[in-house]
């Protein structure tokens, strides 16, 4: 069971570049989301999507742009990179229960560094 | 502005003895809040949840415990073990958007 998948672990950028950052889960969950995580900042939310079709902007999408064209895969593509981009990028799935929370689980993350 | 703030970046606990984790948060609309535990170069893992309805949870070593009116929640892990080294960090949920804190690094001393 692989539960949230993402790759790759690690990549550097040269600034201007494109580039996207691949997510995939195993557990059927409608609900997918991106982070990115940065030092004394904690997690924060960049794009998420509630099922096939459906994205929306989180607190920090600027740069970034997502598509859900499955259930299981949740894309993130940075358009032309910038310094500022240089973080720690993590994919979450969950099940998705309208009102009501659930968990999230994660993925491994991806560390990118643009120069 | 930061809506959920966790500030203690570190906090250092000896091996057996009682660890307690707080967190303050501004919006009172959240009405899920979680805790989440990160190792070095994983993705964080869940561990435990309270809904805002009630006021304690617990689960085996770890309790978290809500206070509505102070906008503050608190994780209590007893007794803490060397695996319990770790960043934690606290979130709080509506519609299940996560607003996390900025993370404490807990250091478990034999």
């Amino acid at each position: 069971n692989a539960g949230v998948t993402q790759t790759p672990k690690f990549q550097v950028l040269k600034t201007g570049q494109s580039m996207t950052l691949q997510c995939a889960q195993d557990m059927n969950h409608e609900y997918m989301s991106w982070y990115r995580q940065d030092p004394g900042m904690g997690l924060r939310l960049i794009h998420y999507s509630v099922g096939a079709g459906i994205t929306d902007q989180g607190e920090v999408p600027n740069g970034y742009n997502v598509s859900r064209s499955t259930t299981e895969d949740f894309p993130l593509r940075l358009l032309s990179a910038a310094p500022s981009q240089t973080s720690v990028y993590f994919c979450a799935s969950s099940l998705y229960r309208g009102p009501l929370n659930t968990e999230a689980f994660f993925g491994q993350g991806t560390r990118l560094t643009v120069v | 502005d930061q809506q959920v703030k966790q500030n203690s970046p570190s906090l250092s606990v000896q091996e057996g003895r009682i660890s307690i984790l707080n967190c303050d948060y501004t919006n009172s609309m959240f009405d899920y809040f979680l805790w989440y535990k990160k190792y070095p170069a994983e993705g964080p893992t869940f561990l435990i949840s309270i809904s805002s309805i009630k006021d304690k949870n617990e689960d085996g070593r770890f309790t978290v415990f809500l206070n509505k009116s102070a906008k503050h929640l608190s994780l209590h892990i007893v007794p803490s073990q060397p695996g319990d080294s770790a960043v934690y960090f606290c979130a709080a949920s509506r519609a299940q958007k996560l607003v996390f804190g900025q993370g404490t690094r807990l250091t478990i001393n034999p």
